[in-house]
Formats: C-alpha cells, structure tokens, sequence
C-alpha cells in the first residue's frame, strides 16, 4: 500500500531562515506528487504539484519542490521564510493516471517567529 | 474558483445520535471525498465516491456511512455518534478522470464535531 511520511511534526523557524520540509512516499509506479498547506484558521488549499516533466516543482508565495525519483522523495523549500508561512504543510501522492485515492502524510506543523 | 461549502463549522452532539454531515460542490466535480484530521495523525480517508450513488470505503470506515445521491452533494453519516469521533471533518472534491489536471482536491472549510 501507498505511504507517505513527513519527516518533521513541528518546525520552529526565524523570520528570513530557509526551509526544508522533508517528504518521502512508498509507491515504485508513477505517482503524481502534492503539498497542501493550511493557514490558521482557513481551508486546505494546493501549494504545488508534480505531475511529469521538469523535477523543480515551483508553486505559490515562493514555495518550491524537487521531485527525486530515486529516493521517493519530494521536499519542499522555501529560501527565505516569512511569518505569514506559519501554518500546516501535507504531503500527499496518488498513483498517476488512475484517477486515484490522495494519500496525506500526517503534516508538519511551522511556526515562524516574528 | 471552485467552491466546496459544508453545512456546519461547529457541531455539538451527544453520544449514540445520529449526525449528518453535509457537503456541497459547485463545480460539477465527479469525484468527492470526506477525511477526517486530528493532530498527529493527518488527514485520513473515511469514504469516497467516484460519482452519484457510488461509494468507496476509505482507510476508516467504521462507524460511518456515505450518500451522494446528487452529484454536487455528498452527505457523511455517523450511524450513532461516539466520543472517539470528535474530530475535524474535511469534504474535498476533484474532477476525476485521470488525468492530470483534473486531480487537484479543493478542500471545504471543514466541520468541528464534538461528541460529548
């Protein structure tokens, strides 16, 4: 069965560090690729995706992906990060082309410090 | 835009009641779904459907049912409500079809039950 695991809970950042939300998935197919985010208060909502082509994945508010086949993963980045960002990230994947189920990682909770 | 709306963003009921989530989509979307989220755990599939009056069971089933007998509505049914279904309840929808860009779920604003 399909998995997806995020490697950290809870982050905890300064205003302007970088970020790095680590995410793998268990599937050997073709998968298609997402990260959700949701703000305080709102509604889940698509920060990216991966479908095929170019690896480098970029997606709202400076948000950016790499897919890397060869070790399942696909880690968000982020180089300058700002208070605003405070919020829950998921990862998720699917199988492509199946009009398939989402499978969510459990999410990792980041909080930016002014 | 697409816009998912469910019928309540708080609920208060007490155990053994049976409890209707209500869940609408204006987008014609085929496919729709409900999670449920607690901390720690993410978002986990209850049921899903890939069109009117079909059901698929998700990854915890137990404990509730599913109707879509309209193609934007698709209802979450707790048969009697227990504590350990306090939770968060997210309907998503999808276009469906396989293809690409037609697999992005929009999210509602999410139901908060509490069962006392």
């Amino acid at each position: 069965a399909q998995s997806v695991s995020q490697h950290n809970h809870h982050v905890i950042l300064s205003e302007a560090a970088s970020l790095e939300l680590g995410c793998n998935y268990s599937y050997g197919g073709t998968v298609n690729l997402f990260w959700y985010v949701q703000y305080p208060g709102q509604h889940l909502q698509l920060l990216l995706k991966y479908f095929s082509g170019d690896p480098l994945v970029k997606g709202i508010k400076g948000f950016e992906a790499e897919f890397i086949k060869s070790k399942f993963s696909f880690n968000l980045r982020k180089p300058s990060v700002q208070w605003s960002d405070t919020a829950e990230y998921f990862c998720a994947v699917n199988r492509a082309n199946r009009d398939d189920k989402i499978i969510f990682g459990k999410g990792t909770r980041l909080h930016i410090l002014p | 835009d697409v816009k998912v709306t469910q019928s309540s963003r708080y609920l208060v009921k007490r155990t053994g009641e049976k409890v209707f989530l209500e869940c609408v989509q204006d987008m014609d979307h085929e496919n729709m779904f409900w999670y449920r989220q607690d901390p720690g755990l993410g978002l986990r599939l209850i049921y899903f459907s890939y069109d009117v009056k079909m059901k698929e069971k998700g990854d915890i089933p137990e404990g509730y049912s599913v109707s879509r007998e309209k193609k934007e509505r698709f209802s979450l049914i707790l048969e009697s409500a227990s504590t350990n279904q306090t939770s968060m309840y997210l309907c998503a929808s999808r276009e469906g079809g396989g293809q690409a860009d037609q697999e992005t779920q929009y999210f509602g604003p999410g139901t908060r039950l509490l069962v006392l």
